[in-house]
């Protein structure tokens, strides 16, 4: 059984779209966060939030945590081909000394 | 500009050999590293924390004797997969963690392992 489930796990628009990325559990997260991958590389991370009903903005970006710190969401306004890649988040769970749990991941492909 | 560095970023071998695998923190002292692995348009799956000084913490289906994980100092730790086979083939990724405390993880450009 999967912790983090996201969705949707395929994401394919136009630039210029908006599109929003959804991360769910049943388990409290201490912190989570947002990662993109692109192929052959590792993630990078793109922000963490750790209070309930945070929100953050990253440009374009606009990160979530939901008010019990059990789902977080991502939404992207005007997505750009450059926005391409997978998205990951990964929750940390409280007295886990660090580790992280990743989501299924949501793969974005954004065409021109 | 990286402050994970992993080596080798690609490795191609015969069945039977072993492959190290070194994970550096380059500007920062990571007393926990992470080691995962990940399958092909899969997430990341958590293998084993790296913890400098002591003995890693495998999880659970995790063979320990088959990925040796050593942290000898606070910037690098190795995982070296003993006698690979063709199904140990997989992008395997560490990050680190900084000592002393920021949220996330730093992660490296990952290693593919490809087992012929």
């Amino acid at each position: 059984t999967q912790l983090l489930e996201q969705s949707p796990q395929f994401l394919s628009i136009q630039e210029g779209e908006n599109l929003t990325v959804y991360c769910n559990s049943s388990s409290v997260f201490s912190s989570l966060q947002w990662y993109r991958q692109e192929p052959g590389e590792g993630p990078v991370l793109l922000v963490t939030v750790v209070t309930g009903g945070e929100v953050k903005k990253l440009k374009r970006l606009t990160f979530q945590f939901g008010d019990a710190r059990k789902d977080s969401s991502l939404h992207i306004t005007a997505a750009q081909p450059g926005d391409t890649g997978l998205y990951l988040c990964a929750g940390e769970l409280t007295g886990t000394a660090s580790k992280l749990t990743f989501g299924t991941g949501t793969r974005l492909q954004v065409t021109l | 500009g990286a402050v994970v560095s992993q080596h080798p970023s690609r490795v191609i071998c015969k069945s039977g050999t072993s492959v190290k695998i070194e994970c550096r923190s380059l500007d920062f002292q990571a007393t926990t590293m992470f080691w995962y692995r990940q399958f092909p348009k899969k997430s990341l799956m958590l293998m084993a924390t790296s913890n400098e000084g002591s003995k890693a913490t495998y999880e659970q289906g995790v063979e320990k004797d088959k990925f040796l994980i050593n942290h000898a100092s606070l910037t690098l730790s190795t995982l070296t997969v003993t006698s690979a086979h063709p199904e140990d083939s997989s992008f395997y990724i560490c990050s680190a963690r900084a000592k002393f405390g920021v949220y996330g993880q730093h992660f490296g450009d990952g290693t593919r392992l490809s087992i012929l």
